[in-house]
C-alpha cells in the first residue's frame, strides 16, 4: 500500500523569504502523480502543483516549485517570496495512474510572519 | 462556472442517528469522490462514484454508503453514527476514471459533521 509522510507538523517563515516543505512517499509503482494541496482556514482544498512521475523535469507554478527525487521517493515544495496569503495547511498527496483515490499526508501547517 | 458545492455546511447529530451529505460536482465532471478529514489529519478516501455506481472504496465500514444521481450529483449516507465519525467530509469531482482521468480532482468546501 502507498503511504505519504510529512515529517514537519508546523513551519514558520518570514514574509518574502523562501521555505521548503518536505514529503516522502512509498510505492511499488513506477508511474503515478504527486500533488501539493493547500487548505486555508476556509477549508477549501486547492491544488498548488502537480508532478507526473514519468517527467524528470520538476514542476513549477509561479512562486511554487518542487524538487522531485524519484529514486529517493522524495517530493518537496519550495515557496519563494512567501506572502501572508500562503499561510495554510499544506498536504502532500499521491495518486496512482490507474487508481483515482488520492492518498494524503498528515499535513504541514505553514505560518507566515510579517 | 460553479465549482463543487456541498450541503449542508455544518451539521450536528446525536450518536446512533443517520446523516445524509450532498455534493454537486463541477460543471462537466462526471465522477465524485468522498473523503473524511478528521481534525488535524489529512483526508482519507471513502469511496468514488462513476456512472451511478460505486467504483472504488477505501477502508470504511458498511455504515458508510453513497449514491450518485443521473445528473452526477452524489450523496454520502452514514448510519448508526459514532463519536468518531465527527469530521470534515470533503467531496471531490473529476472527469473520467483511472488512466483516462488526467485531470485534477476539484474539492468542495466540505461539510463539518459533529456527533454528540
Amino acid at each position: 500500500a502507498q503511504t505519504v509522510t510529512q515529517s514537519q507538523p508546523e513551519m514558520s517563515v518570514q514574509e518574502a523569504e523562501t521555505v521548503t516543505l518536505s514529503c516522502t512517499y512509498d510505492t511499488s509503482e513506477s508511474d503515478y502523480y504527486l500533488f501539493w494541496y493547500k487548505q486555508p482556514p476556509s477549508r477549501q482544498m486547492i491544488l498548488v502543483i502537480r508532478q507526473e512521475a514519468y517527467k524528470q523535469q520538476n514542476a513549477t507554478e509561479n512562486r511554487f516549485s518542487v524538487n522531485f527525487q524519484k529514486a529517493a521517493k522524495s517530493f518537496s515544495l519550495k515557496i519563494s517570496d512567501s506572502q501572508l496569503g500562503d499561510a495554510a495547511m499544506y498536504f502532500c498527496a499521491y495518486r496512482s495512474r490507474v487508481d483515482d483515490k488520492i492518498i494524503f499526508g498528515k499535513g504541514t501547517r505553514l505560518h507566515i510572519l510579517p | 462556472d460553479a465549482g463543487v458545492t456541498q450541503s449542508p455546511t455544518h451539521l450536528i447529530k446525536t450518536r446512533g442517528q443517520q446523516v445524509t451529505l450532498r455534493c454537486s460536482p463541477k460543471s462537466g465532471h462526471d465522477t465524485v469522490s468522498w473523503y473524511q478529514q478528521a481534525l488535524g489529519q489529512g483526508p482519507q478516501f471513502i469511496f468514488q462514484y462513476y456512472e451511478e455506481e460505486e467504483r472504488q472504496r477505501g477502508n470504511f465500514p458498511d455504515r458508510f454508503s453513497g449514491h450518485q444521481f443521473p445528473n452526477y450529483s452524489s450523496e454520502l449516507n452514514v448510519n448508526a453514527l459514532l463519536l468518531g465519525d465527527s469530521a470534515l467530509y470533503l467531496c471531490a469531482s473529476s472527469f473520467g476514471l483511472g488512466d483516462t482521468n488526467h485531470y485534477e480532482q476539484y474539492f468542495g468546501p466540505g461539510t463539518r459533521l459533529t456527533v454528540t
